[in-house]
């Protein structure tokens, strides 16, 4: 009966290496968000998907960052050549519905988020 | 500017007292959702507020949106030490049709609960 699972929950990495976040959504949902969240700016949307298909990504930087949520796998947050900047904490969260769904209960299941630091 | 302010951003109330967390936006919320979270973990969803007027309570938290859909308030009554954390209040402010599909959230209000 597990939630949303996010790994790893610490990252470290250099200046110009790779980040990669999973996430994998709580059983039945097929709707993924990742948000990051930084010290002095709150929690931010960055990219809403569902299996295979990137819904929304207004919130993405338009360089270095890209996400997937694979047929098969868990959802991926990809950062590339990541800077100081990067540092934040990327929480994933996961609904049976989407939030415009006539149906939505309201209810976006979060993980415990992974913390980046880049050094 | 920040869509969604929150205020006050740090609250200290002492163990059974009441407090107060409001949400405001400039713009029309369509669906306001309040958020915990305790340090370093995630976020724990409290409820979703759609209907202008409308109130929810659960436990010992009543929470509320005006009329005009622009702000919402989060009442804790007698405190416990278990309600210290970060509350964050979070809203569809991109209307009907299209725009983004993941809610804005305001900064958050720390809350300490002195024994």
């Amino acid at each position: 009966n597990a939630g949303v699972m996010q790994n790893p929950r610490h990252l470290v990495r250099r200046r110009g290496q790779e980040a990669r976040l999973r996430c994998s959504p709580m059983k039945g949902h097929s709707h993924v968000y990742w948000y990051r969240q930084l010290p002095e700016e709150g929690l931010k949307f960055m990219v809403y998907l569902q299996k295979e298909n990137i819904i929304d990504e207004s919130g993405m930087p338009k360089e270095r960052f890209s996400a997937e949520f694979p047929k098969e796998g868990p959802s991926i947050l990809r950062i590339q050549q990541v800077v100081r900047g990067d540092s934040a904490a990327y929480f994933c969260a996961s609904s049976y519905t989407g939030l415009i769904s006539p149906i939505n209960t309201g209810e976006l299941f979060f993980g415990e988020g992974s913390r980046l630091t880049v050094l | 500017s920040q869509e969604l302010e929150q205020s006050p951003q740090s609250l200290i109330v002492q163990e059974g007292k009441n407090l107060t967390i409001n949400c405001t936006s400039s713009k029309t919320l369509y669906g306001l959702y309040w958020y915990k979270q305790k340090y370093g973990e995630g976020l724990i969803f409290l409820m979703m507020l759609q209907k202008g007027g409308e109130e929810k309570s659960h436990e010992k938290i009543t929470a509320k949106l005006d009329e005009k859909k622009q702000q919402s308030s989060l009442h804790i009554t007698a405190s416990q030490p278990s309600h210290a954390g970060i509350y964050l209040c979070g809203a569809d402010i991109s209307g009907s049709g299209g725009g983004a599909d993941g809610l804005t959230f305001g900064k958050g209000t720390h809350l300490i609960i002195q024994p």
